[in-house]
């Protein structure tokens, strides 16, 4: 089964400092995409980073970067100097064959 | 600014009703989709249009009917639902399926009632 497990379903950090977010997922594929996708209280899902699993260089996006593990099937998610912008729903997601998975989500939420 | 629009944002309905949603992108992309969005759960991939042909129908009930006219717009119909259809409906595009990523609207709202 092509499955995302997301196994925080929430989380806090104080304004300003880390947080780092997890997700594992399975497959059998050796070539895939993964994302993490934010969606704020406003609804619209926007990409907050994305990873070939063929690179084994993490990404990296200004405050975000992933942990990729590809033997291990982890794509953690780590945020920076956290701000309150940063309050949203975050969505761990890859692309086996051709649809994209998505985990249940973390709610993260950023107090001042 | 959303290169994804989908209208209503919020809709009630009433089991023996019909309506449909409405996406429409501005993006040039070939592939549209349909995603459910319920509370604690993974989104749930319902329909797959590409090149305005359907790709993909994951055993979605057939109280729900999609429709593609062309490759900026895509619908859902809606008829005769039941309670545990209420949820959040997610449009979102490609440039092509299965390859990178997905643009999303901010969604229709559903309540059957």
């Amino acid at each position: 089964a092509q499955t995302v497990t997301q196994s925080q379903p929430e989380m806090s950090v104080q304004e300003a400092e880390t947080v780092t977010l997890s997700c594992t997922y399975d497959t059998s594929e050796n070539n895939y995409y993964l994302f993490w996708y934010k969606q704020p209280p406003s609804r619209q899902m926007i990409l907050v980073i994305r990873q070939e699993a063929y690179k084994q260089q993490n990404a990296t996006e200004n405050r975000f970067s992933v942990n990729f593990q590809k033997a291990a099937k982890s794509f953690s998610l780590k945020i920076s100097d956290s701000q309150l912008g940063d309050t949203a729903m975050y969505f761990c997601a890859f692309i086996p064959n051709n649809d994209m998975r998505f985990g249940a989500g973390t709610r993260l939420t950023v107090k001042p | 600014e959303t290169g994804v629009t989908q209208t209503p944002r919020h809709l009630v309905m009433g089991m023996t009703n019909k309506k449909s949603l409405k996406c429409e992108q501005h993006l040039g992309h070939n592939a549209m989709y349909w995603y459910k969005q319920s509370a604690k759960k993974p989104l749930e991939l319902m329909f797959v249009y590409s090149l305005e042909e359907r790709v993909e129908n994951n055993s979605v009930p057939s109280r729900f009917s999609p429709e593609c006219p062309n490759s900026s717009h895509l619908f859902l119909h809606l008829h005769t639902l039941q309670p545990e259809d209420s949820a959040l409906y997610l449009c979102a595009s490609s440039q092509d399926y299965g390859l990178g990523e997905l643009f999303f609207g901010e969604g229709s709202r559903l309540t059957v009632l």
